[in-house]
């Protein structure tokens, strides 16, 4: 059983569509962070949430924790090529907040 | 600084014999962190360590893997003996504790392993 779902597993776009993927959890977290991996890389970090209901925005890339502190949402607008990557979504859990908990991923692939 | 550097960045293998990946985390980070990922498991913990410490080795598989952490400065993840389900990419991650929750994991370019 995976605590962290995310959706949709694959998604395709052309440049300059918007495109929101989700991360969802029946936990609650402490505190949740988004890690962009590229192909032969491993994941960097895009951005922690730790309020519930907090929104944070990174350029193009607009991130909300929800307000159970459940599940979390990352939405880009205008995708570009650079953002082809795989997103992934960590949980921290009140008491053990070293082991993060990790989403399967969401695959976008951004064509020109 | 470098970043956290692992080796071999390719390893194959063949079934059972011993696999050794090496990790150098980010200087002055406290916090290495063994992971494996596959297409199916996604990205699993196998163990981490505080100051030289193993802390959680929880999600080690089996016996047949073992981690050390002689110093700061190294780790190294053995497989011995291995066999072709070890297939995976492995990564080392280090951090700096700031405030629980929040720290930033560091990763490595990792270690693809095969076990034909």
């Amino acid at each position: 059983t995976q605590l962290l779902e995310q959706s949709p597993q694959f998604l395709s776009i052309q440049e300059g569509e918007n495109l929101t993927v989700y991360c969802n959890s029946s936990s609650v977290f402490s505190s949740l962070q988004w890690y962009r991996q590229e192909p032969g890389e491993g994941p960097v970090l895009l951005v922690t949430v730790v309020t519930g209901g907090e929104v944070k925005k990174l350029k193009r890339l607009t991130f909300q924790f929800g307000d159970a502190r459940k599940d979390s949402s990352l939405h880009i607008t205008a995708a570009q090529p650079g953002d082809t990557g795989l997103y992934l979504c960590a949980g921290a859990r009140a008491g053990n907040n070293r082991k993060l908990i990790w989403g399967l991923g969401t695959s976008l692939a951004v064509n020109p | 600084d470098a970043g956290v550097i692992q080796s071999p960045r390719h390893e194959v293998t063949e079934m059972g014999q011993e696999v050794t990946l090496r990790c150098k985390p980010i200087s002055g980070h406290d916090y290495l962190f063994w992971y494996r990922q596959t297409m199916m498991r996604g990205l699993e913990l196998l163990i981490y360590f505080n100051n030289n410490v193993p802390i959680d080795d929880s999600g080690m598989p089996e016996d047949r893997f073992s981690a050390k952490m002689p110093n700061a400065s190294f780790s190294t993840l053995k497989i011995q003996p291995s066999e072709p389900r070890d297939s995976a990419v492995y990564f080392c991650a280090s951090s700096l504790t700031i405030l629980a929750g929040l720290d930033e994991q560091f990763f490595g370019p990792g270690t693809r392993l095969t076990v034909l």
